[in-house]
């Protein structure tokens, strides 16, 4: 039983360059969510989709977009990177709304 | 807007000692109060949650309180051990997202060294 899977681990880019982060879970959670971490500032949603076939914006959504592919997969695209989003980027999923949230180990992007 | 402010950033203990990290919030409609540890390299881990309607619980040496009225909830960990050292978050609810449904804001973390 993996739980939440995030590929890749590591990515560098240049800025303008664009780039898909892939989620997949295994726990047949309805709801899915992208957060970035950076330092002293917590985890700041960026995306989220309560159920199969919704998506809705978190606090921190421009220059993102997402895609509920199925049930199990919500990725996370970056059309053109700028270096402000150099970060640690987190997927989770959750039975619902205000269940408890489970996360994967991260994609550390820098953007150069 | 709402937000979620959490106290110390970091905190140092010895081993054996107590730690207690406080988090205020300020959506009164928030009703779950979840508390997650994060070990270096790694995901969030949830480690103990708590419902607005109970004022306490407890899971062997980690407790939550909550106090609605005052708008705050404690993470207490009792007889801490090395493996206790890591970064813990709090979270509620709150309507910073654009959905209909409030989604979680994390507090900006405690940093806790268990010192042996």
């Amino acid at each position: 039983n993996a739980g939440v899977t995030q590929t890749p681990k590591f990515q560098v880019l240049k800025t303008g360059q664009s780039m898909t982060l892939q989620c997949a879970q295994d726990m047949n959670h309805n709801s899915m969510y992208w957060y970035r971490q950076d330092p002293g500032m917590g985890l700041r949603l960026i995306y989220y989709s309560a159920s199969e076939g919704t998506t809705d914006k978190g606090e921190v959504p421009n220059g993102y977009n997402v895609s509920r592919l199925n049930k199990r997969e919500f990725s996370l695209r970056l059309e053109s990177a700028a270096p402000s989003q150099t970060s640690v980027y987190f997927c989770a999923s959750s039975p619902g709304v205000n269940q408890p949230q489970h996360f994967g180990d991260g994609t550390r992007l820098s953007i150069l | 807007g709402e937000n979620v402010e959490q106290h110390p950033s970091t905190l140092s203990v010895q081993e054996g000692d107590s730690a207690v990290i406080k988090c205020t919030y300020s959506d009164s409609a928030s009703n779950y109060f979840p508390w997650y540890k994060q070990e270096l390299g790694k995901g969030p881990q949830l480690i103990i949650d708590i419902r607005s309607n109970v004022g306490e619980k407890k899971d062997q040496r980690i407790a939550v309180t909550l106090n609605k009225t005052a708008k705050h909830f404690s993470l207490h960990i009792t007889e801490t051990q090395p493996e206790d050292s890591a970064v813990y978050f709090c979270a509620a609810p709150s309507s910073r997202s654009s959905g209909s449904a409030r989604q979680l804001t994390f507090g900006s973390g405690t940093q806790l060294t268990v010192l042996p």
